[in-house]
């Protein structure tokens, strides 16, 4: 069975550019979330959707959005970017959400 | 507010001795716990998780015990290999129907062959 995939693996933008990751769940899975870790805070939760709602947000701000589509693939969209927008970003699967999470490589974001 | 807390930066440890990595969590409300290892760059991978039911849970080399009324888990190691060597997180989740995680800071682990 094939893991989490996420893509791409690595990007550079531009402050104030808007980017799109893609995360492609373990086959069967109908929850996704997405993790941001940077050094200073550690792994935060931004949102986590299922059968294509968001269930879950975390504390970030607006410019941060989601979706989930029908096959369960969701993506993650940040505007207008900031220089502390620079992070790894995961994206993890799981059952129902209620079950273990597992996680995608991860997609390293340099914003410059 | 941390609500779930690694107190300890990192550890090093002998191979072949016991590594014993801590957590611990301040919401009662958390009813699962998981723990992953992490190498730089990659996706956590997840090791083994607990119910807020049980007080031992074991896999092979890893054991995870939970003391509910201390609020806090351990993880441990038998016996500790170098391969082991990588950043350990803890992780609680709450009762409601969600998948969200919530992350201790981490743990580097060193195991010294």
């Amino acid at each position: 069975k094939a893991g989490v995939t996420q893509t791409p693996r690595y990007l550079i933008k531009t402050r104030g550019q808007q980017v799109t990751l893609s995360c492609s769940p373990i086959s069967g899975h109908r929850s996704v979330s997405w993790y941001q870790q940077t050094p200073g805070q550690g792994l935060q939760f931004l949102f986590e959707y299922f059968s294509e709602t968001q269930r879950n947000k975390g504390n970030f701000p607006g410019r941060f959005s989601g979706r989930q589509f029908s096959n369960s693939r969701s993506e993650m969209n940040v505007s207008t970017l900031e220089l502390g927008d620079s992070a790894l970003y995961l994206c993890a699967s799981s059952l129902t959400g209620q079950s273990e999470a597992f996680f995608g490589q991860g997609t390293r974001l340099t914003v410059v | 507010d941390q609500q779930v807390k690694q107190n300890s930066p990192s550890l090093s440890v002998q191979e072949g001795r016991i590594s014993i990595l801590n957590c611990d969590y301040t919401n009662s409300m958390f009813d699962y716990f998981l723990w992953y290892k992490k190498y730089p760059a990659e996706g956590p991978t997840f090791l083994i998780s607990i119910s807020s039911i049980k007080d031992k849970n074991e896999d092979g080399r890893f054991t995870v015990f939970l003391n509910k009324s201390a609020k806090h888990l351990s993880l441990h190691i038998v016996p500790s290999q170098p391969g082991d060597s990588a950043v350990y997180f803890c992780a609680a989740k709450g009762s409601s129907n969600t998948g969200k995680l919530i992350f201790g800071q981490g743990t580097t682990l060193q195991v010294k062959p």
